[in-house]
């Protein structure tokens, strides 16, 4: 079993880059793809990256996902930040050994 | 377009068994590769995993409360239907349904937007 780590919230002002972490406890985070997903107050989630790093179509190229093996963990990062971008976002993976979904904890962007 | 609609109670007292229906459209759970997912979220909380449904009729379960839960499947009727027995006030929060993307193992591409279930006396 594993448990996917990210930071309670995150700010930033608009126009800038901001990055989300998503820190994977035990085994090689490139075992199993990452996705994640934005939340808005009072709405479902929505995919905005699967698989490390893929777009679904309609999100922005302003969004964009990777992972770090040296530190165990996948990102997202946000560029030209909008107000629309405030939400919370979620890291989700998978675990093999439970046959389980895994999400993180959650991070609540505000962009001021 | 898929669609996904969580229906049932909103209020259930402790001890009984939580009973919800997903009534999706745009997709069918007998193609091969179809999955819905249950997914639960505790008022200002984490999301939380709950189980699957495969095309093929498997599940597969949260191991911490895979005693509590069972996922079925009408194709005909394109429902989903959720129990989860001995329910208790910590088990307040959204229940939301939501669709696995074909082709893609493991990320929910769509999801219903959910129905709030209190527990309580």
């Amino acid at each position: 079993n594993f448990m996917l780590t990210q930071p309670l919230s995150v700010s930033e002002s608009p126009g800038k880059t901001v990055t989300i972490s998503c820190t994977r406890s035990s085994g090689n985070i490139a075992a199993n793809y990452v996705q994640w997903y934005q939340q808005r107050p009072d709405s479902p989630p929505t995919n905005v990256i699967y698989e490390d790093d893929q777009r679904p179509s309609g999100v922005p190229d302003r969004f964009s996902g990777s992972i770090d093996r040296s530190s165990n963990s996948a990102s997202l990062t946000i560029s030209g930040l909008k107000t629309e971008d405030e939400a919370d976002y979620h890291c989700q993976s998978y675990d093999i050994s439970t046959h389980s979904w895994v999400f993180g904890g959650g991070t609540r962007l505000t962009v001021l | 377009q898929i669609t996904l609609r969580e229906s049932g109670p909103t209020l259930v007292k402790p001890t009984q068994t939580l009973t919800l229906t997903c009534t999706f459209s745009g997709f069918s759970l007998s193609a091969n590769g179809e999955a819905v997912g249950w997914i639960r979220q505790p008022p200002e909380k984490a999301l939380e995993w709950l189980g699957v449904i495969y095309w093929d009729d498997s599940e597969r379960y949260s191991p911490s409360l895979e005693n509590r839960l069972t996922i079925t499947k009408d194709t005909s009727k394109n429902h989903v239907v959720f129990t989860m027995t001995s329910m208790s006030p910590v088990d307040t929060g959204t229940y939301f349904c939501a669709h696995r993307k074909v082709g893609v193992t493991h990320c929910f591409d769509s999801w219903g937007l959910g129905t709030l279930v209190t527990v309580s006396s």
